[in-house]
């Protein structure tokens, strides 16, 4: 069965660092998104993306994060200038619609447990 | 807010009994998804309901869809240990909100 792939698994950085969490979605999936979710704390939204373009983002996902899809396969979340309370597991999905009228449900990957100290 | 919201926050039932989840929410959706993540581990989905459905089934789960209350339940039927996790309800209308969870707890 297809997988979402998240690397690293773990990643341990130091505060004021910048991080790349990287993702290779299902390859024929077109929407891709990052969740994270702070330890035993619920899921969070933090961005969609679409024909290599942000469609919805949310209040969480300031200037210092960033995604890109720099090729063909990878999606990546760029997380400048680390906190400790960006301490989380980041999640990355893909989806081969929203909208309605074809609905999918996501795929997520395993996800990247982000440390900062 | 789009977001889920279930009930109860945790459940603890022997194995063999059913465990009912249910999940509320405030706007408008497309669909809405639960999922089930084992502690400290990824998001497995389990089922989608479509705003036009009302029930649906997948093996021992069973997902209800009422649009007029904005809620949902999950059921699982004769549960076993390795069910115990928390579940979660998920809403999408044009990005997808998840609830904060039930934690499930199934003793043997």
């Amino acid at each position: 069965e297809p997988e979402v792939t998240q690397t690293p698994s773990h990643q341990v950085t130091q505060m004021g660092q910048e991080v790349i969490l990287r993702c290779v979605p299902i390859s024929n999936h077109l929407y891709f998104y990052w969740y994270r979710q702070i330890l035993g704390q619920k899921v969070e939204f933090l961005v969609s993306f679409y024909n290599n373009e942000i469609s919805e983002k949310s209040e969480i996902f300031d200037d210092q994060f960033s995604v890109e899809r720099p090729d063909g396969s990878n999606f990546t979340l760029k997380i400048r200038s680390t906190k400790l309370e960006d301490s989380a597991m980041y999640f990355c999905a893909s989806s081969q619609s929203t909208r309605q009228g074809k609905s999918y449900g996501y795929t997520f990957g395993s996800g990247t447990r982000l440390t900062v100290v | 807010s789009q977001q889920g919201e279930e009930d109860p926050q945790a459940l603890s039932i022997q194995e063999g009994e059913n465990a009912t989840m249910n999940c509320s929410y405030k706007t408008s959706i497309n669909n809405l998804q639960w999922y089930r993540q084992n502690s400290g581990r990824g998001l497995v989905h389990l089922i989608l309901i479509r705003s036009n459905e009302r029930e649906k089934h997948s093996g021992r789960l069973r997902v209800t869809l009422d649009t007029s209350k904005k809620s949902s339940s999950l059921l699982i039927t004769a549960s076993r240990a390795a069910d115990t996790a928390s579940y979660f309800c998920a809403t999408v209308f044009n990005d997808m909100r998840f609830g904060a969870g039930t934690r499930l707890t199934v003793k043997p």
